[in-house]
């Protein structure tokens, strides 16, 4: 059984600073993983999705990597601004597509 | 193009009583699914339909929970008769594909209280 483990809860950080979110998984027959931004009270927005073969994924300011050996994903913010306060939620795919998700990462980022 | 749309944002019922959810995926998605968030856990899966059939029903709690896909559009959850356990926020998603690329695309979602 997949689980998945976002640490830490919350995380406080100045604004432009760099900023990484850790996801871990226990089982790494994973198809892909992705990583999701919730806002308060809205849905899930979806930010990048590495495949299992893939090593890393980049959009704008936020660089994605995975390491299926050790069961570890990160998401790397660069630059960080007051607008990417929120949760971040990662979650694995396996062959049967259904998502398994972490508990999530509440993000701050004080001006 | 619009994304998937859930309906009604919030619900808030008796214990006992009957709610149905609704979600429309984005248009052409063949697969739609339902997750939900329970107050204080992480989001977890409920069932996948691909088209109008069920392809995995695994995450589904008991018998109370019922879900419809009519015509392999949109897709409507039933709970009846509603716990107190079920208060959460009840998410739907869909996906175009099943390839190892397909990005799942998720609704607002609804938020549920049963008192």
């Amino acid at each position: 059984k997949q689980e998945v483990t976002q640490i830490p809860a919350a995380l406080s950080v100045p604004e432009g600073e760099n900023l990484v979110l850790n996801c871990s998984f226990t089982d790494s027959a994973i198809y892909n993983l992705q990583w999701f931004r919730q806002d308060p009270g809205k849905g899930l927005t979806s930010l990048l999705l590495i495949q299992s073969s893939q090593r890393e994924q980049t959009s704008g300011r936020l660089n994605a990597s995975l390491d299926k050996s050790s069961g570890r994903s990160t998401l790397y913010i660069a630059a960080s601004q007051p607008g990417d306060s929120a949760t971040y939620l990662c979650a694995a795919r396996m062959g049967n597509e259904k998502l398994t998700f972490g508990t999530g990462t509440r993000l701050t980022i004080i001006p | 193009e619009a994304g998937v749309t859930q309906f009604p944002s919030h619900s808030v019922i008796e214990k006992g009583q009957t709610v149905t959810l609704r979600c429309d995926p984005i248009s052409g998605h063949d697969n739609l699914y339902w997750y939900r968030r329970v107050m204080g856990k992480e989001i977890k899966f409920l069932l996948h339909f691909v088209k109008e059939s069920k392809q995995d029903e695994s995450g589904m709690p008991n018998n109370r929970f019922l879900a419809e896909r009519t015509g392999g559009t949109y897709s409507t959850l039933k709970v009846q008769p509603a716990e107190l356990e079920d208060s959460g926020v009840y998410f739907c998603a869909s996906s175009q594909g099943r390839g190892w690329h397909e990005t799942q695309y998720f609704g607002p979602g609804t938020r549920l209280l049963v008192l």
